[in-house]
Order: structure tokens, then sequence, then C-alpha cells
């Protein structure tokens, strides 16, 4: 069955740098395009950012536009959020998730949590 | 930009019928937003139940249906059980693998 298991979070200062592993198993990792969706304390869910299948296009929600950076690694069945110049509003919770049909989000992980916090 | 719209909360009582929608604050929600659903408790991640405007997850009970209503999409939840408490978004597609989630909607069982 799909597996999707994020690792990478804790606490980081405003400004530094932190770096989300996604790791996937039971599906073809690299025919299936992936996301990541944050979801802050006592907010909704937020889409963060998308990679095609191959890697070749990838869209991030504006507000994170220069500052993330998603990627993925098919021969280790990876998935990675890159996040830079972090702040305190980047605080939540990291889901990656499978991109199904259309691309739109079907399988989730259990989440990272990332703490921006001085 | 894109603001998707929900009711922030609502309320149904056991075996009762509840719809959940979701709307865009400017134009129409259609088919071709290949609208989704998902349900997201405390403390576990969300859980898709319908994509595609009406197609039902694996596994994902029957009461729960998916439509378009009017100029927005819809949840049904037909039954409502007690487990069914929980927060609901949904999310629209704008192309290029870019989605857009909604408030999302409290329901109550009660």
């Amino acid at each position: 069955q799909v597996q999707l298991v994020e690792s990478g979070g804790g606490v980081v200062q405003p400004g530094r740098s932190l770096r989300l592993s996604c790791a996937a198993s039971g599906f073809t990792f690299n025919t299936y395009g992936m996301h990541w969706v944050r979801q802050a304390p006592g907010k909704g869910l937020e889409w963060v950012a998308f990679i095609s299948y191959e890697g070749k296009n990838k869209y991030y929600l504006d507000s994170v536009k220069g500052r993330f950076t998603i990627s993925r690694d098919n021969s280790k069945n990876a998935l990675y959020l890159q996040m830079s110049s972090l702040r305190p509003d980047d605080t939540a919770m990291y889901y990656c998730a499978k991109g199904g049909w259309l691309h739109i989000p079907d399988y989730w992980g259990q989440g990272a949590l990332v703490t921006v916090s001085s | 930009q894109t603001v998707v719209t929900q009711e922030p909360a609502l309320s149904v009582s056991p075996g009762g019928t509840v719809t959940l929608t979701c709307g865009l604050s400017s134009g129409s929600v259609s088919t071709s937003s290949y609208p989704a659903w998902y349900q997201k408790s405390p403390g576990q991640p969300p859980r898709t139940l319908i994509y595609t405007t009406n197609s039902r997850s694996s596994g994902v009970p029957d009461r729960f249906s998916g439509s378009i209503l009017g100029n927005k999409a819809a949840l049904t939840i037909t039954g409502a059980q007690a487990e069914d408490e929980s927060d609901y978004y949904c999310a629209l597609y704008m192309g290029n693998g870019i989605c857009v989630f909604g408030g999302g909607t409290k329901l109550t069982v009660l």
C-alpha cells in the first residue's frame, strides 16, 4: 500500500534553513507528481509546492517562492523540501502528498512539524 | 487571488443529512475545477474522501457523496455518524499541479 513518511522537522530560528524529506513506497514513485501541503496551528490546509513526476516542472505558493525549493530523487523514491529564510509564519505541520488523478493530492504522509522560533 | 469559500461551521444530528459547499469568491465552481474533499481530524493527516467532483476514494463509505450544486461543489453526508465529526476541506485544481484549499468547515454531529 502507499506509504509516505516525512522526516527532518524540528525547531529552527527565524532566518535559518531546514530540509524536509519524504520517503515513498508502495507505488511507482517516478510516474507521479508530488506535493507539499502545510497546516499552521489552528489554521486550515495550505498547498505549498508541487513537482512533476520527472522533476522538470515545479510550482510554489507565492509566499514561499524564492525561499523554498521542492525536489525529488527518483532513484531513492524520495521527495524533498528545502526551506530557507524561514519565518515564524512558516510554523506548521508539513505533509507530503502523492498526486493522483490530474495531480490532485490523494495519499498523505503523517506530517513533519516545523517550528520557527527564536 | 483565488479564494475558495466554505461554511466555517455546520452541525447535523446523528442519522441526518448535511451538505457542505465549496465556492469561489469570484466565479463558479464547475467539474473542470475537479473539486476534491478531505477529512481532517486533530492529530491525523488529511484523508481523501472525494476527487474529481464525485469519485469516492477507496474505503470511503458511500454515505459521502460529491456533486456540483448551482455554482458550487458540494459534499453531502447522508446518515451522519458520530465519527464524521471533523474538519472538512475542499480543494480546487488550478492547473499545473497547483491546487487551492478552502478555509475548511468544522462539522459537529449532535
